[in-house]
């Protein structure tokens, strides 16, 4: 019930490529779900994040699509660039500790 | 306004010394958790507190660990006698308000040799 599950666990994609990264959850309760970028010996920094009320968010390259019914989001990254190569994770909380995904290792290559 | 600061970055400890790791969160956020990061895996949620207050520790092991958050000063995660499978990336993260996302220190990688 509290655990998220992410695929695919790495991902290689070309520059000016779509990479999509997908997360599905079981507790219906959950009304928070944040994607974090993390850069290798760096703390994870929060991307963009949506909450079930609305079914998709966009933020410059970077959106999130939310289905409700189906209990699965996804994180879009249009014209992936070199720079966006890291570990992306989605987590998703209620009221208390998030509960992360095991992470999505993105390499965008020229 | 500064980010959450973790300290030390790295530290190496013999197995069986204790290990101390400190937290200060973000000016204005009263909600800290640590999570546990091992090589290419995800991060493991491990204690929630607030100033004075353990809320949730229901990922902390049983034995050896501990977190406190005083009322002054910042928050620690403390590991005691530790042991080779206690290397690992040791994330703190704050929040406003519970329900509102994290902002994450850069961590404190522990190896015990």
């Amino acid at each position: 019930q509290q655990q998220v599950k992410q695929s695919p666990q790495s991902l290689i994609v070309q520059k000016g490529g779509i990479s999509i990264i997908n997360c599905a959850y079981e507790n219906t309760a959950f009304d928070y779900f944040p994607w974090y970028q993390q850069f290798p010996g760096k703390g994870p920094a929060l991307l963009i994040a949506i909450r079930p009320d609305v079914s998709e968010k966009k933020e410059g390259r970077f959106t999130i699509s939310f289905n409700k019914s189906a209990k699965q989001f996804s994180l879009h990254i249009m014209d992936s660039q070199p720079g966006d190569s890291a570990t992306y994770f989605c987590a998703a909380t209620r009221t208390d500790k998030l509960i992360f995904g095991t992470g999505t290792r993105l390499q965008v290559f020229p | 306004n500064a980010g959450v600061m973790q300290n030390p970055r790295h530290l190496v400890r013999r197995r069986g010394q204790e290990a101390r790791l400190r937290c200060s969160p973000m000016k204005g956020h009263s909600h800290v958790y640590w999570y546990r990061q091992l090589p290419e895996e995800g991060l493991k949620f491990m204690v929630y507190l607030q100033k004075e207050n353990i809320i949730d520790e229901s990922g902390m092991p049983k034995e050896r660990f501990s977190a406190e958050f005083p009322k002054e000063g910042p928050s620690i995660l403390r590991i005691q006698q530790v042991v080779r499978g206690d290397s690992a990336a040791y994330f703190c993260a704050s929040s406003r308000q519970v329900g509102d996302g994290y902002t994450f220190g850069s961590g404190t990688r522990l190896t015990v040799v």
